[in-house]
């Protein structure tokens, strides 16, 4: 079974503070994507990287930044938390171009106060 | 760049009775388009998918239809039982080395006993 591992369930934060999110997966894959889901709003894209050292932003990068140093490794930075991006952030997998199936982590629930 | 919108937003049906989940993409050059099921508190996970080669697949009690004329894709869940409760995501992509994937904003399904 695929692996996709986010390094925290819940994190708490202060405005202002740099927020490092995790995410690991043990497949190989060389898609991984990054996704904020709220309420009524569904999964929207932050970044996704087809390749290491590459990334490609989504449809909200801004106030997000990525690190794609290693296959397996996928970062999601907030360079100065603000109390806007308290959200559940979803990581993901896929190995292309075999197949298209995300594999999601099981999200880590972000408050910014 | 590709938007996705989903109707309903709610859906309730009784259990035994048929569902229908509505999406449309704006993006013709979109070629993919699978849908997810999240439980709650759960990760989303891949249920059904289609490529636009297609206009019809099925799977037991889940199918889902495509129309690439109009842009709308729908999935059709008959005989529901109360383990379909959850949030619905469809989503749409161009297949290649790079997709980027993007959802629409989710259907919660009830279904009544």
């Amino acid at each position: 079974d695929v692996k996709v591992t986010q390094s925290s369930r819940y994190l708490v934060k202060r405005t202002g503070e740099k927020v490092f999110l995790e995410c690991v997966q043990d497949m190989d894959h060389e898609n991984m994507f990054w996704y904020r889901q709220d309420p009524g709003l569904g999964l929207r894209l932050i970044y996704f990287s087809y390749d290491v050292k590459m990334k490609e932003k989504g449809d909200i990068p801004e106030g997000y930044s990525v690190s794609r140093e290693k296959k397996e490794r996928f970062s999601l930075i907030l360079e100065s938390a603000s109390t806007n991006q308290t959200s559940m952030y979803l990581c993901a997998s896929s190995l292309v171009p075999k197949n298209e199936k995300l594999f999601f982590g099981s999200g880590t629930q972000l408050s910014v106060l | 760049g590709e938007n996705v919108e989903q109707h309903p937003s709610t859906l309730s049906v009784q259990e035994g009775d048929s569902a229908v989940i509505k999406c449309t993409y704006s993006d013709s050059a979109s070629n993919y388009f699978p849908w997810y099921k999240q439980e709650l508190g759960k990760r989303p996970q891949l249920i059904i998918d289609i490529r636009s080669n297609v206009g019809e697949k099925k799977d037991q009690r889940i199918a889902v239809t495509l129309n690439k004329t109009a842009k709308h894709f729908s999935l059709h869940i008959t005989e529901t039982q109360p383990e379909d409760s959850a949030v619905y995501f469809c989503a749409a992509s161009t297949y290649s080395s790079a997709s980027k994937i993007i959802f629409g904003s989710g259907t919660r399904l009830s279904i009544r006993p």
